[in-house]
């Protein structure tokens, strides 16, 4: 079974901190990608990465930055949280493009 | 016209009953689909991945897919109340470059 870890399940920070949210796959897989999901507007995605050191912007990436210097690790990361971060943030990864994404457990990240 | 429609629902089936589920998609040239599901504060859980024509049947779950209506479908057999949940469909294009599009999901309430 694919295995998609993410460092915390729950984490409160103020406004204006630097957050990092791990995410770790144990199946090679190529691609990795970080979404957040809200209520009422689905899953958005906020950047993907097909390969190590490269990545790509999604669908709602200000305010966000990226990290992927070894294949099974993708680091997203709010360089100066608002309350509008306030989110589920979930991680997936899948073997390749038009396959499905396995999803880790996510991330509730609140911004007081 | 978004690029995955799914309508949210809720829809409410007895229990036993079959429950069926829609989904229409705007790119003709989709290739790969998939539908997760999801518990209430919890991440998304694939469960059917359907490539071609027709119906792909998986225990109780059965994905039909029509790429010349542009409509993929799941039915659930013998409904049971562990399959309330949010249903999402989601969709992969073709080109190499293409991500996965989600809808924004239909609740699903299984009525004893």
């Amino acid at each position: 079974d694919v295995k998609v870890t993410q460092s915390s399940r729950y984490l409160v920070k103020r406004t204006g901190e630097k957050v990092f949210l791990e995410c770790v796959q144990d199946m090679d897989h190529e691609n990795m990608f970080w979404y957040r999901q809200d209520p009422g507007l689905g899953l958005r995605l906020i950047y993907f990465s097909y390969d190590v050191k490269m990545k790509e912007k999604g669908d709602i990436p200000e305010g966000y930055s990226v990290s992927r210097e070894k294949k099974e690790r993708f680091s997203l990361i709010l360089e100066s949280t608002s309350t509008n971060q306030t989110s589920m943030y979930l991680c997936a990864s899948s073997t390749g493009t038009r396959q499905p994404q396995h999803f880790g457990d996510g991330t509730r990240l609140s911004i007081l | 016209q978004k690029e995955v429609e799914q309508n949210s629902g809720p829809l409410s089936v007895p229990e036993g009953a079959i429950a069926s589920l829609n989904c229409t998609y705007s790119d003709r040239v989709s290739q790969s689909f998939f539908w997760y599901r999801q518990y209430s504060g919890k991440s998304p859980e694939l469960i059917m991945s359907i490539y071609s024509n027709g119906d792909k049947e998986d225990g109780r779950f059965t994905a039909q897919l029509n790429k010349a209506s542009q409509y993929v479908s799941l039915l659930i057999r013998d409904s049971q109340p562990s399959d309330s949940a949010t249903y999402l469909c989601a969709v992969a294009g073709y080109s190499s470059a293409s991500k996965i599009i989600f809808g924004s999901g239909t609740r699903l309430s299984i009525r004893p």
